[in-house]
């Protein structure tokens, strides 16, 4: 299958300071990216889905002010953690679709852990 | 919005037993997908399914769509520590990718 790659892995930060996660389709043209978060032993939570070129869509509750999304080409998204308080430490999921109900390809996750 | 309950929660069994995972949406799916995670990793892509009555395999995993596009079932047979992990069940709908809470599989030697 198709491969996406999340970068970092793992990330520590700071309190108060902002990180940026990577997610990039390496084989194939993402039309759309959709990112998660996942806390411990629960499912994956929608965050916001993104088109190329347009503004990401967010799901209720998610700030966008926050969790700002960026999907500038069809091969990279970014989701920025601004501000990040402890309560932001969790995984984080980008998954990458060519196009609306088809198969998505995810990333590794990233591990934010904010101190 | 819909939503997509997954039962039972967790499983443990014993290896070389069989094993079914349920899926039930509010609404009616348009696209099942079949994920399997390794807590902390990401997920691997197990099935797709997309018409009433369609059944697909993979080595020893069956996965079902019910004629009303309702209900996915995720058969293993002869159970295997390898199978052990989270199972995700996912649809597609208007643009989104949403899952159920996962169901947390343990096998046991």
């Amino acid at each position: 299958g198709a491969v996406v790659s999340q970068h970092p892995s793992r990330v520590i930060c700071k309190s108060g300071t902002s990180v940026k996660i990577e997610c990039r389709s390496l084989d194939f043209q993402a039309t759309t990216m959709f990112w998660y978060r996942q806390f411990p032993k629960q499912s994956l939570m929608l965050m916001a889905t993104s088109n190329e070129g347009s503004k990401a869509t967010y799901e209720q509750g998610v700030e966008k002010d926050k969790f700002l999304i960026n999907h500038a080409s069809l091969t990279l998204s970014t989701l920025t953690v601004t501000s990040a308080h402890p309560e932001d430490s969790s995984f984080y999921i980008c998954s990458a679709a060519f196009g609306l109900d088809t198969e998505a390809f995810f990333g590794q996750g990233t591990r934010l852990t904010v101190v | 919005s819909q939503e997509l309950e997954q039962s039972p929660q967790s499983l443990i069994v014993q290896e070389g037993k069989n094993l079914t995972i349920n899926c039930t949406s509010s609404k009616t799916l348009y696209g099942l997908y079949w994920y399997k995670q390794k807590y902390g990793e990401g997920l691997i892509f197990l099935m797709m399914l997309q018409k009433g009555g369609e059944e697909k395999s993979h080595e020893k995993i069956t996965a079902k769509l019910d004629e009303k596009k309702q209900q996915s079932s995720l058969h293993i047979t002869a159970s295997q520590p390898s199978h052990a992990g989270i199972y995700l069940c996912g649809s597609s709908n208007t643009g989104k990718l949403i899952f159920g809470q996962g169901t947390t599989l343990q096998v046991k030697p």
